[in-house]
């Protein structure tokens, strides 16, 4: 175990509806990162937060929104939910610095019918 | 824009079979270069990570990956694996402490 959970593992939601994921970091972690992975494909980078500042973004657009709160913790938020969002959504928690690596939870799958 | 080859989609090997997973890059500068390998229904582990030093860099279960900068390559060895080495592997490149890209990934089916 990496010590990153996330909430919930499974959900179902309908096309246009707004969804929020839950990340716990790893303790003493204060960097979290946000992928995308669709089915067959290697996690696309959604969204890096630092210290509850968003430092860096991927090409994912503006409905695509995130929050990192004092103990580090995150979340995503998508809103008007498309079909194509259905993917495994995976956060990822690590120390700042220039060689540091990055633990990863289960994942949370999104399904958008 | 940087980017993470994977040149095999999907690799079946018999049990102590060598196994050599390529991995290419586009980047300038100096890179971190990661493995990282997700077995069914378990949440992505890193393999072995390379920052600077040695070229060769040895990992967790009998895992290595060679660094050749010359050919923006990264590319993972095992010389003979096992049936529990059945997963998907990606290699993922950063600098510097940013976002990690990934590759697409290599599924590794070993049968017993």
């Amino acid at each position: 175990e990496t010590g990153v959970t996330q909430s919930p593992t499974h959900l179902i939601k309908t096309r246009g509806q707004q969804v929020t994921l839950r990340c716990s970091s790893q303790s003493g972690h204060n960097t979290v990162s946000w992928y995308q992975q669709a089915l067959g494909q290697g996690p696309q980078f959604i969204f890096q937060y630092y210290r509850e500042e968003e430092n860096g973004r991927g090409n994912f657009p503006p409905r695509f929104s995130g929050l990192q709160f004092p103990n580090y913790s995150s979340e995503l938020n998508v809103n008007a939910l498309e079909l194509d969002d259905s993917a495994l959504y995976l956060c990822a928690s690590s120390l700042e610095g220039p060689r540091t690596e990055a633990f990863f939870g289960q994942g949370t799958r999104l399904t958008v019918v | 824009a940087q980017s993470v080859s994977q040149h095999n989609h999907h690799v079946i090997l018999s049990e102590a079979a060598s196994l050599e997973l390529g991995c290419n890059y586009s980047y300038g500068g100096t890179v971190n270069l990661f493995w990282y390998v997700q077995y069914p229904g378990q949440h992505l582990q890193l393999l072995l990570k390379y920052f600077s030093g040695d070229p060769l860099v040895k990992g967790i279960k009998g895992f290595e990956a060679e660094f050749i900068k010359s050919k923006f390559s990264f590319n993972l060895r095992k010389p003979s694996v096992q049936w529990s080495d059945t997963a998907e592997y990606f290699c993922a490149v950063n600098q510097a402490g940013t976002a990690l890209i990934f590759g697409k990934g290599t599924t590794l089916s070993v049968s017993s």
